[in-house]
């Protein structure tokens, strides 16, 4: 069964410190994976897509890395900020069609 | 960048109405739009696939009849939620993609709230 596991399930960190969110899948035959920040009652944006032969990408202060191999991912928040606190999804596509799988996703909250 | 909105943002109404919720893409033709209901502290969960000028695919579990999807042209879906009831009550998330292949990208909305009394 193709699954996207997200870690931890929340988070609290002080403003200005990194962060890293996990997760991990077992989505085959795997496309790409992104990862989304969803505001509080808004819809998620994509902050990074990676295939699977692309080891890192980053956005701003956002960094995902992938390790295909092990099937895992992360997202690393770097100097973070009171406007990251939301939830981080990570969604994984399949090599063919439309489904994407999407993870439980991380709640973080940013305090000051 | 590729921009999809939804209107209303909100809408409350009574038990055993409907309620049509649109979703369009702005500045592009969406062969393929998407709908989506998320459950409070819960990840999204896709209810339907529509392609334009043809009959929407639901997944596992999710009522046809119920939930109406119309996908008339390249920048316009909506999903109608017929005879609501409390338990309808959830964030209702669509999202479209341009072109098959690819990233698979899809661009999601922002989301309408629905609230049934």
């Amino acid at each position: 069964k193709n699954q996207v596991e997200q870690s931890p399930q929340s988070l609290i960190i002080l403003e200005g410190k990194n962060c890293t969110l996990q997760c991990n899948y077992t989505v085959s035959p795997f496309s790409n994976l992104r990862w989304y920040k969803q505001d509080t009652g808004r819809g998620p944006v994509s902050l990074t897509i990676m295939t699977f032969s692309e080891n890192t990408k980053s956005n701003g202060r956002y960094t995902a890395t992938l390790d295909a191999d092990t099937k895992q991912s992360s997202l690393h928040i770097t100097a973070s900020q009171l406007s990251d606190s939301a939830s981080y999804i990570c969604v994984v596509s399949l090599e063919a069609g439309n489904m994407l799988t999407f993870g439980g996703g991380t709640r973080l909250m940013v305090k000051p | 960048g590729a921009v999809v909105s939804q209107h209303p943002s909100w809408v409350i109404c009574k038990s055993g109405t409907s309620v049509k919720i649109e979703c369009r893409s702005l500045d592009f033709q969406a062969t393929t739009m998407f709908w989506y209901r998320q459950f409070p502290k819960q990840s999204l969960m896709l209810m339907a696939t529509s392609n334009e000028g043809s009959k929407a695919t639901y997944e596992q579990g999710v009522e046809k009849d119920k939930f109406l999807i119309n996908h008339a042209s390249l920048t316009l879906s909506t999903l109608t939620v017929t005879s609501a009831h409390p338990e309808d009550s959830s964030f209702y998330i669509c999202s479209a993609r341009d072109r098959p292949g690819g990233y698979n990208e899809q661009f999601f909305g922002p989301g309408t709230r629905l609230t049934v009394l």
